[in-house]
């Protein structure tokens, strides 16, 4: 079944960097786009990014560009996003979620958590 | 950005009867292709998202058929016709025409 794994969360300090992972099976990763999307403790979603099936176009919410970078590898069914310089506010629930035009299928999250 | 702006924001329901959430977006979502990119999502507590509707009133598979979702242009409303335990959580709404992605601020259901 189609399934996908993030990874990579953990507690870091501001300014810091880390890198998600998620690792997706059950479908053909290579005809999808895929999505971050966070969820801050108590609050709502918050969409992040998005990089088409093929990696040829990325798009940022506001809150992050210039700092995260969204990216993907096809032949290893993984899709990453890179944080850098991060900020107390980043401190959220990181989902990977499949689609392009909608989300049909989210993955169970993993935690960041940016404090000194 | 898109604002999706959804009400109410809280939504306390007796087992058996109807629901209704509202959400509106500051533009038309209707896309370039002709499709209306308006998806709603179910969050349980603890829980990942759950997509349960997409274009607006394209149920998802294995969702009950007590929900259903309507709406045009820039005015959406998901409606749960006899809510059930199963049924409390979080609704988002979103939207999938404009960039940025959006949703909305999410609407908790709890049983009376």
């Amino acid at each position: 079944q189609v399934q996908l794994v993030e990874s990579g969360g953990s507690v870091v300090q501001p300014g810091r960097s880390l890198r998600l992972s998620c690792a997706v099976s059950g479908f053909t990763f290579s005809s999808y786009g895929m999505h971050w999307v966070r969820q801050a403790p108590g609050k709502g979603l918050e969409w992040v990014a998005l990089i088409w099936h093929d990696g040829s176009n990325k798009y940022y919410a506001d809150s992050v560009k210039g700092r995260f970078a969204i990216f993907r590898d096809n032949s290893k069914n993984t899709l990453s996003l890179q944080m850098n310089s991060l900020r107390a506010e980043d401190t959220a629930i990181y989902y990977c979620a499949r689609g392009l035009a909608g989300v049909d299928v989210w993955g169970q999250g993993t935690t960041v958590t940016v404090s000194s | 950005d898109v604002v999706m702006t959804q009400s109410p924001l809280s939504l306390s329901v007796t087992l058996g009867q109807p629901a209704s959430i509202s959400c509106r977006s500051s533009q038309s979502l209707v896309s370039s292709d002709g499709n209306t990119y308006l998806i709603w999502f179910q969050q349980r507590p603890g829980q990942s998202p759950r997509r349960l509707i997409y274009k607006v009133s394209n149920r998802d598979s294995e969702v009950p058929d007590r929900f259903s979702g309507s709406g045009s242009g820039t005015d959406f409303t998901l409606k749960i016709s006899r809510v059930e335990a199963e049924d409390v959580g979080v609704y988002y709404c979103m939207q999938g025409t404009h960039w940025p992605r959006t949703f909305g601020q999410g609407t908790k259901l709890e049983i009376k």
